[in-house]
């Protein structure tokens, strides 16, 4: 049981490039969910997914698209990456909106 | 939208108990979580608490809710060197809420 999974672990883009961050989670869990982390910001919520189909924007989902490829599956795709977007990413899942939410490791995004 | 406060910072001594404050100001609030980060991981859930309820013993941590105050907290009784992390607070009505994180620091 790997839980939440998370590649890549690190990357750097250059500004203008494109990149896609996936996850995947092995607990069937209907929920799913992408967060950045930023100094002093703490985690802000980019999109989710409550169920497999569905997608809603978050806080923060301004340069940012997601695809639920399944129930196992979300992906986060940055069409055209700024320096702002320099960050650590965040996939988590969940039973349920309100429920218990499991991370993965992150990835750590650098644009330059 | 909900906004949830935290201190940046604490510092304690080994053997010592810790505090970690948090406010929100959603009062319909239905869940409320601390969870914990160890450098380099991801989140990892330490406890909950249902809105309907006042406190919340887990072993070693102890969770308040002031619902009045919405004010909730976190003690960590008998503080370890392996309880230093960022602790973030966040609180759940639709989706969650996460404060933007205490570092614990624990001094040997």
């Amino acid at each position: 049981n790997a839980g939440v999974t998370q590649t890549p672990k690190f990357q750097v883009l250059k500004t203008g490039q494109s990149m896609t961050l996936q996850c995947a989670q092995d607990m069937n869990h209907n929920s799913m969910y992408w967060y950045r982390q930023d100094p002093g910001m703490g985690l802000r919520l980019i999109y989710y997914s409550a169920s497999e189909g569905t997608t809603d924007k978050g806080e923060v989902p301004n340069g940012y698209n997601v695809s639920r490829l399944n129930k196992r599956e979300f992906s986060l795709r940055l069409e055209s990456a700024a320096p702002s977007q320099t960050s650590v990413y965040f996939c988590a899942s969940s039973s349920g909106l309100y429920n218990e939410q499991f991370f993965g490791p992150g990835t750590r995004l650098t644009v330059l | 939208g909900e906004d949830v406060e935290q201190s940046l910072f604490l510092s304690v001594r080994e053997g010592d108990s810790s505090v970690i404050n948090c406010t929100y100001t959603d009062s319909s609030s239905t869940y409320l979580y601390w969870y914990k980060q160890e450098p380099g991981a991801g989140l990892q859930l330490l406890t909950y608490i249902f809105s309907n309820m006042d406190m919340k013993q887990d072993q070693r941590l102890t969770v308040l809710l002031n619902k009045k105050d919405k004010h909730l907290s976190l003690r960590i009784a008998d503080t370890q060197t392996g309880d230093s992390a960022i602790y973030f607070c966040a609180v759940a009505r639709g989706v969650v809420t996460f404060g933007i994180g205490t570092k614990l620091q624990v001094i040997p």
